[in-house]
């Protein structure tokens, strides 16, 4: 079956850096994308790589390495703000709109 | 304001009582989808559609329905809900997936569904 695993929580210091990893196993593999989620809000869009390589926004980037079956999330210059779920998603190739979604992982920053 | 709404946002409702949540977007997007959320399982696809008349089932469709008659507008329909749905829905909406694109997906802003 399709299965991505994410740790279910890490917890770093203001001011850190920290990587959420996401490793997958599926067939048809199209890419890679990154949500945030504060409390069961709206989850919002961090980042996509559809190739292999980094993609750099801001203070986030995010990896991926097709041939591992692996991605990360990277943050950095930690803020309090960033406490909040991260979930990976795969989406997939040919026509299909289906996307699976990791189980999360809870980030908790601390002063 | 480019949105995705939901509504209602909150509902209790009793086991086989037909209910319906509405999800409309304005930003003029093919996709649109679907999730369920419940502690621990991540968000759960149950249906989404590619465009107007196009739907399909993603994870976990059983006890769902949905229908996609005009672009803006995605509801989803429980034709008689039972406890085990009680959750978290979120619909999202994207532009159609191009190659090599990412396909950013929009949110609402969920509706809590508790089914007693």
């Amino acid at each position: 079956g399709q299965s991505l695993e994410q740790p279910s929580e890490v917890t770093a210091v203001e001011g850190a850096i920290v990587q959420i990893n996401c490793t997958y196993q599926t067939s048809g593999f199209y890419g890679l994308s990154w949500y945030q989620q504060h409390d069961g809000g709206a989850p919002t869009f961090l980042s996509y790589n559809g190739l292999d390589g980094l993609e750099e926004t801001g203070r986030f980037s995010s990896f991926l390495s097709r041939s591992d079956s692996y991605g990360y999330l990277l943050l950095q210059e930690l803020q309090m703000k960033d406490s909040a779920s991260y979930f990976c998603a795969v989406s997939f190739s040919g026509n299909t709109g289906k996307l699976i979604f990791g189980q999360g992982t809870t980030l908790q920053v601390k002063p | 304001e480019a949105q995705v709404t939901q509504n209602p946002r909150y509902l209790i409702t009793v086991t086989g009582k037909k209910l319906t949540v509405t999800c409309s977007q304005n930003m003029n997007h093919e996709y649109m989808s679907w999730y369920r959320q419940d502690p621990g399982l991540g968000l759960r696809q149950i249906y989404y559609s590619m465009n107007v008349e196009v739907t399909d089932k993603g994870d976990v469709p059983e006890g769902y329905k949905v229908s996609r008659k005009e672009k803006r507008n995605f509801p989803l329909i429980l034709e008689s809900p039972s406890p085990n749905q009680t959750s978290l829905y979120f619909c999202a909406s994207s532009l159609e997936r191009l190659a090599g694109q990412s396909n950013e997906q929009f949110f609402g802003p969920g509706t809590r569904l508790t089914v007693l």
